[in-house]
């Protein structure tokens, strides 16, 4: 399977609190990428870590690699309710197409 | 720059109608894809392009064609609509492997009755 898959299914925090969403993969990869979709929404390409970046920073989201445990973190710091959305991780492997799994469904409440 | 525009929005067809759904990006991207999103499912790549005049298939094409006879325009064609076949539908464009994300679409909220 060329798709990640995230864990928790579903993370509930309060607003300010800081949200860890991860994901494992099962193939070798070029870089894997964080979408996040809010409800009835299309998706929005988060970030994009590369096969030989360990940790990389974009405003309040924080994203790891560690491609010897195949796995993918994502933090998402000072959380708000606007934040409230699913949250896919999605491995790269140089084919052209996305694989997408069910997600992470975070809620932050006010 | 209105990036991936996916019409209509909505849609209602009853089964064995035959319909087309939209897909234009502004964008000059060579990669377009078509996926389906379910309910527990997450989203299923139907067919995907890498260039004008080349088309291939994704995981669940069955009752779907596609044609990209241009750079801009990737339509999803039902051709005779199933119940099965109600779902969220996204179109999503890039420009180059591995430099970026895709850009998705707003989404086509299909129900067939």
């Amino acid at each position: 399977s060329q798709q990640g898959e995230e864990d928790p299914q579903a993370l509930s925090i309060q607003e300010g609190e800081n949200a860890t969403m991860n994901c494992s993969y099962k193939t070798s990869i070029n870089n894997l990428q964080w979408y996040r979709q809010n409800s009835g929404r299309g998706l929005v390409h988060l970030i994009l870590i590369r096969s030989n970046e360990r940790e990389k920073h974009s405003g309040r989201l924080r994203v790891t690699l560690d491609t010897s445990k195949k796995s993918s973190s994502l933090l998402i710091t000072a959380s708000r309710a606007a934040d409230t959305a699913s949250y896919f991780c999605v491995p790269r492997a140089g084919a052209n197409n996305l694989f997408f799994g069910t997600g992470t469904r975070l809620t932050v409440i006010p | 720059n209105a990036g991936v525009t996916q019409t209509p929005k909505f849609q209602v067809l009853k089964t064995g109608q035959s319909m087309t759904l939209q897909c234009a990006q502004d964008m000059n991207h060579e990669y377009m894809s078509w996926y389906r999103q379910d309910p527990g499912m997450g989203l299923r790549l139907i067919h995907y392009s890498v260039g004008a005049g080349i088309t291939d298939q994704g995981e669940v094409p069955n009752g779907y064609n596609v044609s990209r006879s241009t750079t801009e325009d990737f339509p999803l064609r039902l051709l005779s609509a199933a119940p099965s076949q109600t779902s969220v539908y996204f179109c999503a464009s890039s420009y180059e492997e591995g430099t970026g994300g895709y850009t998705f679409g707003s989404g086509t909220r299909l129900t067939v009755v």
